[in-house]
């Protein structure tokens, strides 16, 4: 059964700062990870979507990379905001179904 | 257009009560998916649907949940003989159709379900 953490459970930072998120997941047949992010009584905010055959990817300050054989995920976030402040989740789905099994999530606080 | 919506956004009831939840997928979106998540956890999986089907119910926790989407597009989940440990927030997302490989999935805002 695919188990997902996350690593720190939480994280604060002065704004500016580069950061990295961390994503563990145990069984390395996926079909894809995706990150998102959730302010406080929200829902979930697609971030980006890495398919099992890319190593990473990138949408302005995010850059997700993917490393499938050790069964692991970053999130870095350049020159952080204090609007970044928010838990983010990761999220993979495996080669043999349709459900995505989700880790914790890191809650991030950015500090003005 | 719209995202997808959830309604009711807070929903309090009385232990052994029956609720439904209703969810309105992204136009077009033929997969849709339900999850349920607990304070300080991520998302746990409930059901999907692909169409009218649902293709993967396992996540369903027992008998007393229940989810239909009768015409492809908004899905009710229904819980019967509400328990206290039924309390969550209950979130839907839907995506495009996976046959095309595109497996993005866009999450409405979900629904707080309290039991007292």
């Amino acid at each position: 059964k695919q188990e997902v953490t996350q690593i720190p459970a939480a994280l604060s930072v002065p704004e500016g700062e580069n950061l990295v998120l961390n994503c563990s997941f145990t069984d390395s047949a996926i079909y894809n990870l995706q990150w998102f992010r959730q302010d406080p009584g929200k829902g979930l905010t697609s971030l980006l979507l890495i398919q099992s055959s890319q190593r990473e990817q990138t949408s302005g300050r995010l850059n997700a990379s993917l490393d499938k054989s050790s069964g692991r995920s970053t999130l870095y976030i350049a020159a952080s905001q204090p609007g970044d402040s928010a838990t983010y989740l990761c999220a993979v789905k495996d080669n043999y179904g349709q459900n995505f099994v989700f880790g914790p999530g890191t809650r991030l606080s950015v500090l003005p | 257009g719209a995202g997808v919506s959830q309604t009711p956004s807070n929903k309090v009831t009385e232990k052994g009560k029956y609720v439904e939840l209703r969810c309105d997928p992204i136009s077009g979106h033929t997969a849709l998916y339900w999850y349920r998540q607990s304070l300080g956890q991520g998302p746990e999986f409930l059901i999907y649907f692909q169409g009218t089907g649902a293709a993967d119910d396992s996540g369903l926790p027992n008998d007393r949940f229940f989810a239909v989407r009768p015409e492809g597009s908004v899905s009710t989940l229904k819980i019967q003989r509400t328990e206290r440990g039924d309390s969550a927030v209950y979130l839907c997302a839907s995506s495009l159709d996976p046959g095309q490989g595109a497996y993005e999935q866009f999450f409405g805002p979900g629904t707080r379900l309290t039991v007292l």
